[in-house]
This record gives structure tokens, C-alpha cells and sequence, in this order.
């Protein structure tokens, strides 16, 4: 069964950092574009930005509400990805969902079930 | 950054009612998009891609029309399971962004 699970959601102070994963079970996590979409609470969706596959040299791109404050990185032992958050504001308390991007690159195909992240003091 | 304007961004209806949401592109995507539904505390359910293609397992009840700017999503006879929110999505361009939402609410 194919499965994205992220993790590493909770509680950080304004200014600070945390670490997001998704791993992927069912499907090899290196082929295929992944996406992250953040939901602030009662609020509708936002695009955070995508990892291209390895063949792509898993090039990155970001929305400009993120852009230099959060990265994306890889593990392909552990058929992870990650989202490196720093500098954390208010505004960023949301579930983080990831995504995987179907082959012909116009919709996602998989989505896992979400992660919350709270940034409050 | 292409916009895409929903409305309306909520509606009360009826089972068994027609109702048609609209989403409006600020720029041209040509038919890269895609609309979800989703359910509190649930990740997105897509609906449809490519503007029409209904997804399987999708009820024929859902369908999506329109090639920029303006695309509808309709759902022709409204069942209990169906109140929940409506999103679009262009996969065009970067940055990808999203419609607001249509809430579906109970009559």
C-alpha cells in the first residue's frame, strides 16, 4: 500500500526551528516530484513549495512566504524528505501536508495525513 | 503569481440540489486544473484533473468544465456526503496556488 506519513510537528517559540519528514512507503520517494502544502487553522490551502525527483537533481522551489527560511533535503536510505524550518513566525502555525506529484506533473496522487506545527510563545 | 478566485466562498444547499462552484484564473493555465473536496481534519480529495477528467472512484454526479479563465466544478443532484469544502488548484505555474474555498453547507 502506498503510504506518506509525515512527522515532527509541535510546539516552537517565534524565531525558532523544526524539522518536518515524510517517508514514503509503497513507492520509491527518489522518483517522484514531492510537494508541501500548509493549512493554517480554519483556513484554506497553501502551496509551500516542491522537491523534484533525484533525476532532476531534486531541485527545489519555494513560495516567497517561505522562501529563505525553509529548505528541503532528502534521505534516500530512508526513502525520506524533509522541511528544515527556521526562523519560524506566527504565521506559520499550520498543518503541513506532503504530497506526491503524478508522473505527468497536473495533480498530486498521494497525500499524507498532515502535521501540525505551532509557532507561539 | 497566478490567482485564482473561487466563488462563491460558501453556499447553504439542499440534497438532491444542483450547485456549481467557479474558480477564475488571473492569467491563462490553459487545463492544468484540478479540484478537491475536503472534510475537516482530512487531507484534500481530488476530484478532478485536467479541468474534466473525473478521477475513478469519483461519483459521475461530479463534473468540472472550462478552459480559462473561468472553470466550474458542478455537482449535479447534492448527497449528505457531499457537504464539505471545495478547492481548486492550477498546476500551470510556479508558485502553485489555490483557490479560497466554497464551503458546502446543509440547507
Amino acid at each position: 500500500e502506498v503510504q506518506l506519513v509525515e512527522s515532527g510537528g509541535g510546539l516552537v517559540q517565534p524565531g525558532g526551528s523544526l524539522r518536518l519528514s515524510c517517508v514514503a512507503s509503497g513507492f520509491t520517494l527518489s522518483d517522484h516530484y514531492i510537494d508541501w502544502v500548509r493549512q493554517s487553522p480554519g483556513k484554506g490551502l497553501e502551496w509551500v513549495g516542491r522537491t523534484r525527483n533525484k533525476l532532476n537533481n531534486y531541485r527545489a522551489e519555494y513560495a516567497a512566504s517561505v522562501k529563505g527560511r525553509f529548505t528541503f533535503s532528502s534521505d534516500d536510505s530512508k526513502n525520506s524528505l524533509y522541511l528544515q524550518m527556521n526562523s519560524l513566525k506566527t504565521e506559520d502555525t499550520a498543518v503541513y501536508y506532503c504530497a506526491s506529484v503524478v508522473s505527468s506533473g497536473n495533480y498530486y496522487n498521494y497525500w499524507g495525513q498532515g502535521a501540525l506545527v505551532t509557532v507561539s510563545s | 503569481a497566478i490567482q485564482l478566485t473561487q466563488s462563491p466562498s460558501s453556499l447553504s444547499a439542499s440534497v438532491g440540489d444542483r450547485v456549481t462552484i467557479t474558480c477564475r484564473a488571473s492569467q491563462g493555465i490553459s487545463s492544468a486544473l484540478v479540484w478537491y473536496q475536503q472534510k475537516p481534519g482530512k487531507a484534500p480529495k481530488l476530484l478532478i484533473s485536467d479541468a474534466s477528467s473525473l478521477k475513478s472512484g469519483i461519483p459521475s454526479r461530479f463534473s468540472g468544465s472550462g478552459s480559462g479563465p473561468e472553470f466550474t466544478l458542478t455537482i449535479s443532484s447534492l448527497q449528505p456526503e457531499d457537504f464539505a469544502t471545495y478547492y481548486c488548484q492550477q498546476f500551470n505555474s510556479y508558485p502553485l496556488t489555490f483557490g479560497g474555498g466554497t464551503k458546502v453547507e446543509i440547507k
